[in-house]
């Protein structure tokens, strides 16, 4: 079966300073990967997505991600980070009937 | 272009009550989900369709019915409400096309509440 695990319910980060949300994942075949990041009271916003190519995958608000093959991990960073950014972020996998798997959440707490 | 749009926002149902919420998509998707989140349990997938006229259970159908009659709607439906169904309830959709240049699109979701 295809699961997403995200090891921590909570990151904290002083703004400025990079962040990582952790995220792996099992599946059989090609992993099709995604982070999305919810508001209170919002929507899921869709941030980046892994399909094939490069390891390193770019996306919104400076946001990336990178894939990890052999330890099969797909970790939201980013360079420096705002309060904004402090928000509930999910990571999931497209299993191979179409449906997304999501992982149970981290919030991140970025501090001024 | 309004992407996916759930009605209602929030609703108060009682016990044995029942509802019906509607997900519409104008963006000709073939496939849409409804799903359930729950604090610290994600998201969690109740029914799906891949087409019109088709549907099929996800990994939490038990309490719920859905319908697809039009390419553009998905229907959830809740025929006698149970206070472990208060949740927040959201709707996406996916067309066909290569994952590379689509996406899953959201609705802003339904706030149930069952008392």
């Amino acid at each position: 079966a295809q699961s997403v695990a995200q090891p921590e319910d909570q990151v904290n980060v002083a703004e400025g300073n990079p962040l990582t949300v952790k995220c792996t994942y099992s599946v059989s075949g090609n992993p099709y990967l995604f982070w999305y990041v919810q508001y209170p009271n919002r929507g899921l916003q869709f941030l980046l997505k892994y399909i094939t190519g490069d390891n390193l995958v770019k996306g919104s608000y400076g946001f990336e991600a990178e894939f990890n093959k052999s330890q099969t991990s797909f970790h939201l960073k980013k360079p420096s980070a705002l309060v904004s950014d402090s928000a509930l972020y999910f990571c999931a996998v497209r299993d191979h009937t179409g449906k997304l798997i999501f992982g149970q959440g981290t919030t991140l707490q970025v501090k001024p | 272009n309004a992407g996916v749009t759930q009605t209602p926002k929030f609703r108060v149902l009682k016990t044995g009550q029942s509802m019906t919420l509607l997900c519409a998509q104008d963006m000709n998707h073939e496939y849409m989900y409804w799903y359930r989140q729950d604090p610290g349990m994600g998201l969690r997938l109740i029914h799906y369709s891949v087409g019109e006229g088709t549907t099929a259970k996800g990994e939490v159908p038990d309490g719920y019915n859905v319908s697809r009659l039009k390419k553009q709607n998905f229907l959830l439906g809740l025929e006698s409400a149970a206070p472990s169904q208060t949740s927040v309830y959201f709707c996406a959709s996916l067309s066909r096309g290569p994952l590379k240049r689509s996406g899953y699109t959201f609705g802003s979701g339904t706030r149930l509440t069952v008392v």
